[in-house]
């Protein structure tokens, strides 16, 4: 099946500065590549989402990149905020096949962003 | 619109029991998946209901089960809890197939196996 690896676990910055976290993926048939927040004591949702006929993405402060020759995709945050901090998950999935319907999600990164 | 509703938000068990987890997805909406999230696997898939059909199941013992009913609405059951079964289950709702669209989670439900 499909392995998601999520780099780096843990991730501090200073308010204003950027965050990345990268992920690859293993499976080729992947095509769809959600990224998720999850904040202390409530589920994950969903902050961007790219598909594998897209490159890059962008929503005001958040942009993922995706490369699928090199099977990896990212998430930039640019101008960090205190309520930016949360743990972030990548997932991959993709949308015929046995495994229809399911995400493989990468380990997940703390941000913290210090005021 | 409300969200989705997972019940209960926290329940202790004891080893050999079993505990029957709801979850009540968005209105409308007709798939429902459950993941299990520890700290040491991350977010593991359970299984993905579609109008009242299992589409998926993950690689998890038959100890863990679940059903959809024809409002939509979910319950996953584990019998014979484990120490390892404590968790956060998470429910997750989308209009259709998961992947064409957003997933909506729940709160979860913290399970402790004692």
């Amino acid at each position: 099946g499909e392995n998601v690896e999520q780099h780096p676990s843990t991730l501090s910055v200073q308010e204003g500065d950027s965050a990345v976290i990268k992920c690859t993926y293993s499976d080729s048939a992947s095509n769809y590549f959600p990224w998720y927040k999850q904040e202390l004591g409530k589920g994950p949702q969903l902050i961007i989402d790219i598909r594998s006929n897209v490159g890059e993405k962008k929503d005001q402060r958040i942009a993922v990149t995706l490369n699928k020759t090199a099977k990896h995709f990212s998430l930039h945050i640019t101008e960090t905020q205190p309520e930016d901090s949360a743990v972030y998950f990548c997932a991959a999935s993709r949308d015929r096949g046995s495994t229809l319907g399911r995400l493989y999600f990468g380990r997940g990164t703390q941000l913290t962003v210090w005021p | 619109k409300a969200g989705v509703t997972q019940t209960p938000r926290y329940l202790i068990k004891t080893r050999g029991q079993q505990v029957t987890l709801s979850c009540s997805p968005i209105s409308g909406h007709r798939s429902v998946s459950w993941y299990q999230q520890t700290p040491g696997q991350g977010l593991q898939f359970l299984f993905e209901y579609f109008s009242e059909t299992q589409r998926n199941k993950g690689n998890f013992p038959g100890r863990f089960s679940g059903r959809q009913f024809s409002n939509s609405r979910s319950e996953m059951n584990v019998s014979t809890l484990e120490l390892g079964d404590s968790a956060l289950y998470l429910c997750a709702s989308s209009l259709e197939q998961p992947i064409t669209g957003e997933l909506f989670f729940g709160e979860g439900s913290r399970l402790t196996v004692l």
